[in-house]
């Protein structure tokens, strides 16, 4: 099984709210990542998680908080988003090391109003 | 610094017409080159993992190739159904993590 799975499918929030994005795996991969895709442009990598620890932030506003509570789960908390961080959220997880490719997760779209 | 060039940016074929869609690339040291395809809204889906020049790999009408500065994916007779953007990518090691490289993807669409 290669299954990623992210909640919610869509979300619409003000640039006032509180959210979180959620993704899970059970693959035993011990990498994982968050990404942000614009339409008709690829991932853009954000955050990646190895052994539950941060490895990389890619500049990433503070806006955006990543969490990883267990080898399973990542989230991404999200705060006083602007308009132009409306896009697909994708999550993704990985062996750790080595050269083993990311599975994706379906993605969680995200309009902020 | 690592880059990945995919061409053409969009190609469209009648079904059952064969082509190819390209992927160069610049890296110190590969590590790993992949090839996603990806339909409208969902995300990516893994296809190919192809590690030293000379590799090949086969799935139904797909074939990927790796060349030591390029790989091609190889698409015959293709159907409908392999309308999707194809995205082509090599792996990194940046601060000791794993990270991917993205070319700017082929938007491929077959015409029944």
């Amino acid at each position: 099984d290669t299954e990623v799975t992210q909640t919610p499918k869509h979300l619409v929030m003000g640039m006032t709210n509180k959210k979180s994005l959620k993704c899970e795996q059970h693959m035993g991969h011990r990498a994982m990542y968050w990404y942000k895709q614009k339409a008709k442009k690829p991932p853009e990598l954000m955050f990646v998680y190895s052994y539950e620890k941060l490895s990389i932030n890619e500049s990433v506003p503070s806006r955006f908080s990543p969490e990883c509570p267990n080898s399973s789960l990542l989230n991404l908390h999200l705060h006083a988003l602007q308009p132009e961080d409306s896009a697909l959220y994708l999550c993704a997880s990985s062996q750790w090391g080595g050269r083993s490719e990311q599975y994706f997760g379906p993605g969680t779209r995200l309009t902020v109003t | 610094e690592d880059q990945v060039t995919q061409s053409p940016e969009a190609l469209r074929l009648q079904e059952g017409e064969s082509s190819s869609l390209n992927c160069s690339y610049t890296v110190s040291g590969l590590r790993g080159l992949f090839w996603y395809r990806q339909d409208p809204g969902k995300g990516p889906e893994f296809l190919f993992t192809l590690y030293s020049a000379g590799e090949e790999k086969e799935k139904e009408r797909l074939k990927a190739t790796l060349t030591k500065k390029e790989s091609f994916l190889h698409i015959t007779a293709p159907k409908p159904e392999d309308s999707a953007t194809y995205l082509c990518a090599v792996q990194a090691i940046i601060q000791g993590a794993q990270k991917l490289v993205f070319g700017q993807g082929t938007r491929l669409t077959i015409n029944p």
